[in-house]
């Protein structure tokens, strides 16, 4: 099964308006982080935010915040106010704590923003 | 405060042949990664250091990959010898925090064509 499954393979969102992209992940650990990176097309990773399995609060960063439902495991990126800027590929990650501190990737989101 | 530094950004080889990567990570990071991103795909994890020890290398083909950190700081990743497959951008990031909560800072990348 895949740990992280992202089912968007590409969004577009109207410049200003606010976007959700879908995250699902697969793990029996009861200790595990979330994360959010973008990718630009100029290819280096940055890093957006974070969430951790025993957070009983809702992550945000600025116009970025990501909605956490445990029992369905998924942890969606909401992305408001989109910018012209926002245009890159995303990707959901997740790190076990448990199981041997492997780090998973999903496969991506690319968003375009249309001004 | 510098960033992740890979070199060389690209490489073009013949199938059999070696290469190899370089990485410096940000100073002060004690953990360090190095990942494969094939076209279209999510970053995989190889390989990840904690200082000058492994971390976890379950995902590394070890009987062509393999890398090291030189006295817990920079890194190289060598493919020996290379096959087509092994066409990809390899990552190399460095992270800071606990193992659980480790926030990962990327370099742009190394682009390697086995041709």
């Amino acid at each position: 099964a895949q740990k992280i499954t992202q089912t968007q393979p590409g969004m577009f969102v109207q410049e200003k308006e606010a976007v959700t992209l879908d995250c699902t992940y697969d793990t029996s650990d009861p200790s595990y982080g979330l994360f959010w990176y973008k990718q630009p097309s100029s290819g280096e990773m940055i890093f957006l935010i974070y969430q951790g399995s025993y957070d009983q609060q809702n992550a945000t960063e600025g116009r970025y915040s990501l909605n956490f439902q445990k029992a369905r495991k998924s942890a969606n990126l909401v992305i408001s106010a989109s910018q012209l800027g926002d245009s890159a590929m995303y990707f959901c990650a997740m790190r076990e704590s448990w199981t041997g501190n492997q780090f998973y990737f999903g496969t991506g989101t690319s968003l375009t923003v249309i001004p | 405060e510098a960033g992740v530094a890979q070199s060389p950004r690209y490489k073009i080889i013949e199938k059999r042949q070696s290469v190899a990567f370089w990485c410096n990570p940000i100073s002060g990071h004690a953990t360090l990664y190095w990942y494969q991103q094939i076209l279209g795909q999510g970053p995989k994890l190889l390989i990840q250091f904690q200082n000058n020890g492994v971390v976890d290398d379950s995902q590394l083909p070890k009987d062509r990959f393999s890398a090291e950190r030189l006295k817990g700081v920079d890194s190289t990743l060598k493919i020996q010898p290379a096959k087509l497959e092994d066409s990809a951008v390899y990552l190399c990031a460095s992270g800071i925090g606990t193992l659980a909560k480790n926030i990962q800072y990327f370099g742009a990348g190394t682009r390697l064509s086995v041709l």
